[in-house]
């Protein structure tokens, strides 16, 4: 299994562009999750989807944000128009039915907003 | 208040230390706990999980969850320089499809 596969590994744009992160989850997991980590705040939660259904969009930050799942193979994240203080990793995870199971994070896309 | 508080560190201790990280927090309805650990420039990846109060031991790691006291703790004994890493705990309501909610991580180096 080739794990969760987040693109891209960088990015760097300017303020005010729209960004566009992606996700593949794992084949088989009924749940996906978009993350944000900084130094200051660590890993907080933004939105996360069960069976390609939003369930809880509580930590987008604002409405400059929005997340999609058309299937369960995909999923974006987007941001328009990017703000330097939207510079962080944004890691894309997937879990199966059983917390026990865990989470599994993608490599993360490390996002610089100039 | 956050609802989970982990001390970030740093934290540097000489190779074949206990160590000792800890997390509290404040929502008693949480269930489920875990410890993820994360390299540099790398995603977390799971550890250790406990289900409710009690220990639970895996080869040189040991996690403890005291519901009453509303802390959790992850040890690790004969501590080697390959766990140095960052090391999150992280906490659920729910066992299926729930969203897990991390502490601030806490930065370990083991010196040779």
């Amino acid at each position: 299994d080739a794990g969760v596969i987040q693109s891209p590994r960088h990015e760097v744009t300017e303020m005010g562009q729209e960004v566009t992160l992606r996700c593949k989850p794992i084949s088989g997991h009924n749940s996906l999750f978009w993350y944000r980590q900084t130094m200051m705040r660590g890993l907080e939660l933004l939105i996360y989807f069960n069976n390609n259904v939003p369930i809880d969009d509580s930590g987008m930050p604002e409405d400059r944000f929005s997340a999609k799942m058309p299937n369960a193979s995909f999923s974006t994240l987007k941001i328009q128009p990017s703000e330097p203080r939207d510079s962080a990793v944004y890691f894309c995870a997937s879990s199966p039915a059983s917390a026990a199971d865990g989470y599994t994070f993608g490599s993360g896309t490390r996002l610089t907003v100039v | 208040q956050k609802e989970v508080e982990q001390d970030p560190g740093p934290l540097s201790v000489p190779e074949g230390a206990i160590v000792s990280l800890n997390c509290t927090y404040s929502n008693s309805a949480f269930q489920y706990f875990m410890w993820y650990r994360q390299y540099s420039r790398k995603g977390p990846e799971l550890l250790m999980y406990t289900y409710s109060s009690g220990n639970k031991e895996d080869g040189r790691f040991t996690a403890q969850v005291d519901k009453s006291s509303k802390y959790i703790s992850l040890f690790i004994r004969d501590s080697q320089p390959s766990d140095s890493a960052t090391y999150l705990c992280a906490m659920s309501l729910y066992n299926q499809g729930g969203k897990l909610i991390f502490g601030q991580g806490t930065e370990l180096s083991v010196k040779p």
